[in-house]
């Protein structure tokens, strides 16, 4: 069965320091995995987009990592800032079926 | 370039009534996708439309319905509005479908409580 499961369910952090959240998924065939960010309330805002050939794609500073092998994916956020507090979702696209899986996603909460 | 817009905002509806909610995709898009998100929980699919025709369907029961039309604007239909309705409805459009790698890109949202 095609899943995407994100870990951890929540995070809080202190505003500066660094953090990393992780997407495991089943979904095959794979075409591609993407990263959301989404405000509360708010419709989420794509961070990434990499496909089968990519391992490391940079927004500012957001950093996704793909382990196509593995079957893993990572979103590092750097020198956290207070409007980083978010839900944070990890999507896979399935290629045969046109589909999007979409994690339950991780919610970041930033302190002062 | 204007975004994706999504009208009503916000929506109260009672039980039983019907809700038709209406989004238009950025220009030139093809897909517009709809997805129901309720407190706590993450997106889930409704459909996806394509050059006027659904590609896609998630698992919701037939009182959800929408349409694509030939300018690429949809419109979501529920029927039969229960409570467990109540939820921010979503819509997305891309240049291509949706699991291609363009970009999507989401509206703010309609709100829809209903009592």
């Amino acid at each position: 069965k095609n899943q995407v499961e994100q870990s951890p369910q929540s995070l809080i952090i202190l505003e500066g320091k660094n953090c990393t959240l992780q997407c495991n998924y089943t979904v095959s065939p794979f075409s591609n995995l993407r990263w959301y960010k989404q405000d509360t309330g708010r419709g989420p805002v794509s961070l990434t987009i990499m496909t089968f050939s990519e391992n490391t794609k940079s927004n500012g500073r957001y950093t996704a990592t793909l382990d196509a092998d593995t079957k893993q994916s990572s979103l590092h956020i750097t020198a956290s800032q207070l409007s980083d507090s978010a839900s944070y979702i990890c999507v896979v696209s399935e290629r045969s079926n046109y589909q999007l899986i979409w994690g339950a996603g991780t919610k970041l909460i930033i302190k002062p | 370039k204007a975004g994706v817009t999504q009208t009503p905002r916000y929506l109260i509806k009672t039980r039983g009534q019907q809700v038709t909610l209406s989004c238009s995709p950025i220009s030139g898009h093809r897909s517009v996708s709809w997805y129901q998100q309720t407190p706590g929980q993450g997106l889930q699919f409704l459909f996806e439309y394509f050059s006027e025709t659904q590609r896609n369907k998630g698992n919701f029961p037939g009182r959800f319905s929408g349409r694509q039309f030939s300018n690429s604007r949809s419109e979501m239909n529920v029927s039969t509005l229960e409570l467990g309705d109540s939820a921010l409805y979503l819509c997305a459009s891309s240049l291509l479908r949706e699991s291609g790698t363009d970009t999507q890109y989401f509206g703010p949202g309609t709100r829809l409580t209903v009592l």
